[in-house]
């Protein structure tokens, strides 16, 4: 799976919209860009997928550029609830045995009042 | 959607004895379910690849005999932690990849060794 590099920590104040960066740059025809999020002490959350349109739905919206060299995670309106540490992981999708999902250090979004 | 429930969510033993956490599909079958271990600030690492009626595959480093994984059926996997000693305390998360390939995690087990 392509590496994928994102900063270690940002800041949003609430009721802001929060984005967060992910580089994908070595990113193949048929991997997909996935984000979940992991709250403290809870396992990961599934946030959005898309392989190269942008993506919506009732949770964040998924900004993927041309090139599809990186993407960007945007929550509209960010509560203190969204405070979590946010994955990007770069996968082919399918349900192959052994295609777990590999976690690098993810984002710690810190939403502030 | 798909849910999966983990249990314990937390449990304290002493060092030298066995820790068993279990991980249930509760909606769906799962074929093949992951578990992950999870050090203070540090992200999630692969111990496992579970997959039903066959033995598990572990990653590098991680060793079997102390780890042991029982996928007897489609919607439950077993982590046992054997002999556990404080170096294992750690946050332990099973996933399990549902029938249309995405992926569901558990709520996780804190274990402590003291």
């Amino acid at each position: 799976d392509a590496k994928t590099t994102q900063p270690p920590s940002m800041d949003c104040a609430e009721g802001r919209a929060a984005n967060l960066p992910c580089n994908h740059s070595t990113i193949s025809g048929n991997e997909y860009v996935y984000w979940y999020r992991q709250i403290h002490s809870q396992g990961p959350q599934y946030i959005i997928h898309g392989l190269k349109n942008n993506e919506t739905n009732e949770m964040a919206s998924l900004i993927i550029t041309e090139d599809r060299k990186s993407s960007t995670l945007i929550l509209p309106h960010a509560t203190l609830r969204d405070t979590a540490v946010y994955y990007c992981i770069v996968r082919v999708a399918g349900g192959n045995a052994g295609n777990m999902l590999t976690f690098g250090g993810g984002t710690r979004l810190m939403v502030k009042p | 959607g798909a849910v999966v429930s983990q249990h314990p969510s937390w449990v304290i033993c002493k060092s030298g004895t066995s820790v068993k956490i279990e991980c249930r599909s509760l909606d769906f079958q799962a074929t093949t379910m992951f578990w992950y271990r999870q050090f203070p600030k540090q992200s999630l690492m692969l111990m496992a690849t579970s997959n039903e009626g066959s033995k598990a595959t572990y990653e590098q480093g991680v060793e079997k005999d102390k780890f042991l994984i029982n996928h007897a059926s489609l919607t439950l996997s077993t982590l046992t932690v054997t002999s556990a000693h404080p170096e294992d305390s750690s946050f332990y998360i099973c996933s399990c990849l549902t029938g249309i390939g995405g992926y569901t995690f558990g709520s996780g087990t804190r274990l402590t060794v003291v």
